[in-house]
């Protein structure tokens, strides 16, 4: 069965530092997103991908965060400098057509 | 906006009881509903779905039926295993934002089964 998979499992990083992390969606979904999860907290939703274009943002999705579809599998997310409150589980998603959207394992990225 | 409302947890129950977890949204129109399930140390996982008023979604023994009347989506199970435990999330896609648009969630109720 197709699976969205995320790359790395788990990210630690110093405060300030940049980090990417990675995502290979299922291959004929055409929509991507990223949403995160802070510890506890609900899952938020952070951008959407179509077109190679940012469909949406939220105001979480600040000057900080991009992200890149590289080549035609990857889809990556970039935070150029980060914070402390950045530590969550970050979660890749892909759609096609259907309503609804597959999500990766995660990564947790935890900033020190 | 559009909003999704679980109720408070944690969630302890016996194998073999029976589950009711609850939502609400508010949201215009006729949004699709999901619950998504997150196993321990997984990712999420699409449990069921319904797109229409009083479709019924259903997975695994789990169900759970869109009431236009009261915006509801509860989930429910006649029998819970042990390996039902896991975090539930309730979410929804609007109506009119397009194939790409966003999901919103629940804050999540996490159910423990023992045995």
């Amino acid at each position: 069965e197709p699976e969205v998979t995320q790359t790395p499992s788990h990210q630690v990083t110093q405060m300030g530092q940049e980090v990417i992390l990675r995502c290979v969606p299922i291959s004929n979904h055409l929509y991507f997103y990223w949403y995160r999860q802070i510890l506890g907290q609900k899952v938020e939703f952070l951008v959407s991908f179509y077109n190679n274009e940012i469909s949406e943002k939220s105001e979480i999705f600040d000057d900080q965060f991009s992200v890149e579809r590289p080549d035609g599998s990857n889809f990556t997310l970039k935070i150029r400098s980060t914070k402390l409150e950045d530590s969550a589980m970050y979660f890749c998603a892909s759609s096609g057509q259907g309503a609804e959207a597959f999500f990766g394992q995660g990564t947790r990225l935890t900033v020190v | 906006g559009d909003s999704v409302t679980q109720m408070e947890g944690p969630v302890t129950l016996s194998e073999e009881a029976f589950l009711t977890i609850n939502c609400t949204y508010t949201a215009t129109g006729y949004p699709s509903l999901f619950w998504y399930v997150q196993y321990p140390g997984e990712g999420l996982q699409l449990l069921l779905k319904a797109t229409k008023a009083d479709d019924k979604g259903s997975n695994k023994g789990f169900e759970a039926t869109y009431r236009k009347e009261t915006t509801s989506f509860h989930l429910e199970k006649g029998s819970v295993q042990v390996s039902d435990s896991a975090v539930y999330f309730c979410a929804l896609k609007p109506a009119f934002g397009g194939a790409n648009s966003k999901l919103t969630f629940g804050k999540g109720i996490t159910l423990s089964v023992r045995p």
